[in-house]
């Protein structure tokens, strides 16, 4: 049984460049969440999603970042024109319901950095 | 809206002694409480978690915490840490009025020493 896959584990972008960050939950899961941990700091929650709704995304900036998770394949994270403050690591985690008493199962991170 | 905060940002405990990491709550009603570990270049992983009922939690690897409302505290022991122990720790907190929404402390480094 796998566990939250996030790919890439490691992603260095130039200023401008485009970033896409991949979410694979885990099998059943169909709620997932994506935090972003800046260095030194905790994780803070970015986007809450479902198949193919975006059901809070009130933790994520308002421009330059866009999330979806499509019926099929994974859910997407995507960052475009990137800036050096972008730098960070990406989590997403998954459960199978949402409820806060569930475990949220976090992936292993994407580390960004931005050149 | 819920915050964490941990007040010790890094710890150093030598192998075998006992360990408490430090957690205080803001939330005005009964928070959802959890502790998670982080390896170096890992995701995290849960320890364990409060919602109600015994106030001292039993998690995995030999970790307790225990849950005291009157002071808003959720601080995470083990009696015997272990080299392996060393990792950033994270306490969280979920709050039943958004329910999916984990809000972290900024997190504990353990350094073990020999």
């Amino acid at each position: 049984n796998a566990g939250v896959m996030q790919n890439p584990r490691h992603l260095v972008r130039r200023r401008g460049q485009e970033a896409r960050l991949r979410c694979s939950p885990m099998k059943g899961h169909s709620h997932v969440y994506w935090y972003r941990q800046l260095p030194e700091e905790g994780l803070k929650f970015m986007v809450y999603l479902q198949k193919e709704n975006i059901i809070d995304e009130s933790g994520m900036p308002k421009e330059r970042f866009s999330a979806e998770f499509p019926k099929e394949g994974p859910s997407i994270l995507r960052i475009q024109q990137v800036v050096r403050g972008d730098s960070a690591a990406y989590f997403c985690a998954s459960s199978p319901r949402g409820r806060v008493e569930e475990t949220q199962y976090f992936g292993p991170g994407t580390r960004l950095l931005v050149l | 809206a819920q915050s964490v905060t941990q007040p010790d940002i890094h710890i150093t405990v030598s192998e075998g002694a006992s360990l408490e990491l430090r957690c205080n709550y803001s939330y005005g009603a009964t928070p959802y409480l959890f502790w998670y570990v982080q390896s170096p270049g890992q995701g995290l992983q849960l320890l364990l978690k409060y919602f109600s009922g015994d106030t001292l939690v039993q998690g995995i690897k030999g970790f307790e915490a225990e849950f005291k409302r009157s002071q808003s505290s959720f601080n995470l022991r083990k009696p015997s840490v272990h080299w392996s122990d060393a990792a950033e720790y994270f306490c969280a907190v979920g709050a039943l009025s958004n329910d999916y929404k984990l809000s972290f402390g900024a997190g504990t480094t353990v350094t073990v020493r020999a």
